[in-house]
């Protein structure tokens, strides 16, 4: 079965730092492009950035590059979001998700970042 | 940033067909890359529903279906459940962003 379970979520202040982390199983991580997704609070759906299965190139929405940089680490089965200089406006729910054919087929739960002073 | 066009809110009946529209433009879907469609319960992560504009992943039922043409795609839903009220969205990419791009999502609401 796979599954996607993200941590380090939380409340932070503006211009601050978080890192989430993706752990996932169930499937050959090392195959797989993977992103993170985020919806703010009773808003839509937004990409913010995604990974190649080699860690090597990485892609971000406008909005976050030079702020959030993407990493993963194959042997730990892992994916990382590190997340600087946060703003308010990047308070939202994160999805760590597996891409399949330009799309996403598994997603984890999800984890809350709360950037508020 | 919703560069896909969906319209806020459909309803339906049980049993009825509802659709739903997901208008792009000529860096997405007019460039012709995929669609995919996603079903977002109250509370939940979003769920796989259509990829590559028509097909189905393994375990979404029948009653759900994609088509796409032109600038513009649909999601239709048969034999409306009380099971289906949710917000859907619709996704693809977009060639002038440089990256993935979602519709602005309708809550389907069943009477």
């Amino acid at each position: 079965e796979v599954q996607l379970v993200e941590s380090g979520g939380g409340l932070v202040q503006p211009g601050g730092s978080l890192r989430l982390s993706c752990a996932a199983s169930g499937f050959t991580f090392s195959s797989s492009w993977m992103s993170w997704v985020r919806q703010a609070p009773g808003k839509g759906l937004e990409w913010v950035a995604n990974i190649k299965q080699d860690g090597i190139e990485t892609y971000y929405v406008d909005s976050v590059r030079g702020r959030f940089a993407i990493s993963r680490d194959n042997a730990k089965n892992s994916l990382y979001l590190q997340m600087d200089s946060l703003r308010v406006e990047d308070t939202a729910v994160y999805y760590c998700a597996r891409e399949h054919y330009g799309g996403w087929d598994y997603w984890g739960q999800g984890t809350l970042v709360t950037v508020s002073s | 940033q919703s560069v896909l066009t969906q319209p806020p809110s459909v309803s339906g009946a049980p049993g009825q067909r509802v659709t739903i529209s997901c208008t792009g433009s000529s860096s997405n879907l007019g460039a012709h890359y995929d669609v995919h469609w996603y079903q977002q319960l109250p509370g939940r992560a979003p769920k796989f529903l259509i990829y590559g504009n028509s097909n189905r992943p393994s375990g979404v039922p029948d009653r759900f279906s994609g088509s796409k043409s032109g600038t513009s795609a649909s999601l239709a839903i048969t034999g409306l459940q009380a099971e289906d009220e949710a917000d859907y969205y619709c996704q693809s990419y977009d060639s002038s962003l440089d990256g993935y791009v979602f519709g602005t999502g309708t809550k389907v609401t069943v009477l």
